[in-house]
């Protein structure tokens, strides 16, 4: 079975400061995909970033971006300057076509950036 | 371009009640998703569609949990008849097509459900 653990519950993070999450995996998969989705209070979940489990490179998005580590399966998400509408529920999730194309996600890890 | 619609936002029910959640996708996605969130954990696919045909409804409680997408556009999720541990944010997503990594999925505001 595919696992998402964050084993962070919960952040806080001075506004205009850099804040990290912690992600790791588990699976047997060699082909997948990794995301971070953002869910801000009361409003829809939207996708923060994509990583393609080939692609070495970390991807960024603007202020975020990630460190992916394929051999010790840890997906960090890294935020920049950080501001007060990223206070949210941060959540990591897994896709692989071996598992069905299915989102795992992990249990989520509460940001709240401070003024 | 409008999101993701979901209805109701909020119900209260009593256990052993029923109980129906619809869900209207982005205009021109053919993929369809259902998710129970419980309190303190990451969304959990309930059942996937795509067009009006189910993909994948592997983790969806067949003896209580319904699900139906006609005409391959609206949904509706039903719970007959509801748990106390079914209390949940429900949400419904949307893709163009089957989001194999490089498709987003598109998420609705949900629908909260309490079961007393």
């Amino acid at each position: 079975a595919q696992t998402v653990t964050q084993s962070q519950p919960e952040m806080s993070v001075q506004e205009a400061e850099t804040v990290t999450l912690s992600c790791t995996y588990d699976t047997s998969e060699n082909n997948y995909y990794l995301f971070w989705y953002k869910q801000p209070p009361s409003r829809q979940m939207i996708l923060v970033i994509r990583q393609e489990a080939y692609k070495q490179q970390n991807a960024t998005e603007n202020r975020f971006s990630v460190n992916f580590q394929k051999a010790a399966k840890s997906f960090s998400l890294k935020i920049s300057d950080s501001q007060l509408g990223d206070t949210a529920m941060y959540f990591c999730a897994f896709m692989s076509p071996g598992y069905g194309n299915k989102l795992v996600f992990g249990a989520g890890t509460i940001l709240r950036v401070k003024s | 371009e409008a999101g993701v619609a979901q209805s109701p936002r909020y119900k209260i029910i009593e256990k052993r009640q029923s109980v129906a959640f619809w869900c209207n996708p982005i205009s021109g996605h053919a993929t369809l998703y259902w998710y129970q969130q419980i309190l303190g954990q990451g969304p959990k696919l309930l059942i996937q569609f795509q067009n009006n045909g189910v993909v994948d409804d592997s983790q969806l409680p067949k003896d209580r949990f319904s699900a139906e997408r006609l005409k391959g556009v609206d949904s509706t999720l039903k719970i007959q008849p509801a748990k106390l541990e079914d209390s949940a944010v429900y949400l419904c997503a949307s893709s163009l097509e089957i989001a194999g990594g490089r498709e987003t999925q598109y998420f609705g505001p949900g629908t909260r459900l309490l079961v007393l």
